[in-house]
């Protein structure tokens, strides 16, 4: 069974630092791997995904991710963190081996930046 | 324009009423989700479908019945609500791995449902 851990229920970083949310995954297979981010009452949007490729992949926002194959890992990253970045984090994985028809989430990672 | 849209955004109910969310999206994509998110924000898949055709049913209740008119269209109906039905319900949707996009999700602001 395909599974997703975020061992941090919250991450607390001040504006300006470096901010790193963990992510672990497991599943049978080379998965899709993504990061979506959610402020309060709203649906979901879209950070970043890795399929394939350079391990280091970037997206919105200033916001990247390292996906570690032999640690099953995806942490997502940002090199300064703005008061804004401060919402709910999800780590995502849908596996192709299934037909990529289910999109398993992780618990999500509060992240609250500090001015 | 509103890529993925679903009403209505909250809903308040007493026990045993039946209810209906509509979700809509505009993105031509061919599969679309119900989630169901709890209190706690965890997240849980319902029903995913594709081109109308039910895909994955996760051992939801009966009470529990997706309708996909089109491919544009995945309606939920509930039917004797329970308090345990209480969460946000969110609509998504996405291609189909291997197809252009790559099967980032994308949803739908949510519906709040609160049985009483």
């Amino acid at each position: 069974a395909q599974s997703v851990a975020q061992p941090e229920d919250q991450v607390n970083v001040a504006e300006g630092n470096p901010l790193t949310v963990k992510c672990t995954y497991s599943v049978s297979g080379n998965p899709y791997l993504f990061w979506y981010v959610q402020y309060p009452n709203r649906g979901l949007q879209f950070l970043l995904k890795y399929i394939t490729g350079d391990n280091l992949v970037k997206g919105s926002y200033g916001f990247e991710a390292e996906f570690n194959k032999s640690q099953t890992s995806f942490h997502l990253k940002k090199p300064s963190a703005l008061v804004s970045d401060s919402a709910l984090y999800f780590c995502a994985v849908r596996n192709r081996n299934t037909g990529g028809f289910k999109t398993i989430f992780g618990a999500g990672t509060r992240l609250f930046v500090k001015a | 324009d509103t890529a993925v849209s679903q009403t209505p955004k909250y809903l308040v109910t007493q026990m045993g009423n039946d209810k209906s969310i509509k979700c809509e999206q505009n993105l031509g994509h061919d599969t679309m989700y119900w989630y169901k998110q709890d209190s706690k924000k965890f997240l849980k898949i319902m029903f995913s479908y594709n081109n109308k055709e039910l895909i994955i049913n996760e051992t939801v209740p009966n009470r529990f019945s997706p309708k996909s008119p089109d491919k544009a269209h995945l309606n939920l109906h509930i039917n004797s609500l329970e308090l345990g039905d209480s969460a946000v319900y969110f609509c998504a949707s996405s291609q189909p791995l291997g197809l252009a996009g790559d099967g980032e999700l994308f949803f739908g602001e949510g519906s709040r449902l609160t049985v009483l």
